[in-house]
């Protein structure tokens, strides 16, 4: 199957760290990203990693790849108001350049 | 930078006409471009890869006679909504792969809003 799934929603409070997850079902994946998607915008890209790397870190973000279980998670450290949007993951097979994108997770920050 | 832009943001039309949307890589040219809609609360759905100079690779269920896709410069592609109907009011978001660039880098757009009523 194609599917790329994701918990619908998470809610965290203003410092702590969140960790939103992703599964996945195609072992072809060679690129797995993360978006973030304000609303009424589009989408930006957090941070991608490639299909042989375990982690990988960028200032607050850490994305960890467990592709035995094919499951992909984000962690933001410190999270802040102004992450509050939707999380896509996505998945990029083989030679291809199509994405498949996970079902979006809301981050919502609380005071 | 990598900078897409997609004109109009918002366009709000009558059932049965046509509506175009333009997508523009602003600092970079871009070979190959996606079209994605996205219903409310959903993810994104590809619809179709264009190419410059070339047809739409159009993805499975996507009319192709409706969703007229034009990538006639390596900065700009069009999607044409044709007799648009309600059931076409969606999110409509645009990519890019920078020519040259790695292909597992896709840039997006904004994003439009288009409302058919």
């Amino acid at each position: 199957g194609e599917d790329v799934e994701q918990s619908l929603f998470l809610s965290v409070r203003e410092g702590d760290s969140s960790v939103i997850n992703c599964t996945y079902t195609d072992s072809s994946s060679t690129y797995l990203y993360w978006y973030k998607q304000e609303p009424g915008a589009g989408l930006q890209l957090l941070t991608y990693i490639f299909s042989n790397m375990d982690m990988k870190q960028d200032q607050r973000l850490t994305v960890l790849l467990n592709k035995k279980d094919k499951h992909l998670s984000l962690r933001i450290a410190d999270t802040q108001t102004g992450d509050s949007a939707i999380y896509f993951c996505a998945e990029k097979k083989g030679g291809g350049n199509k994405l498949t994108f996970g079902t979006g997770t809301q981050l919502k920050v609380e005071l | 930078g990598a900078v897409v832009s997609q004109h109009p943001s918002r366009v709000i039309c009558k059932s049965g006409t046509s509506v175009k949307i333009e997508c523009r890589s602003l600092d970079f040219q871009a070979t190959t471009m996606f079209w994605y809609r996205q219903f409310p609360k959903q993810s994104l759905m590809l619809m179709a890869t264009s190419n410059e100079g070339s047809k739409a690779t159009y993805e499975q269920g996507v009319e192709k006679d409706k969703f007229l896709i034009n990538h006639a410069s390596l900065t700009l592609s069009t999607l044409t909504v044709t007799s648009a109907h309600p059931e076409d009011s969606s999110f409509y978001i645009c990519s890019a792969i920078k020519a040259g660039g790695p292909s597992y880098e896709q840039y997006f757009g904004p994003g439009t809003r288009l409302t058919v009523t």
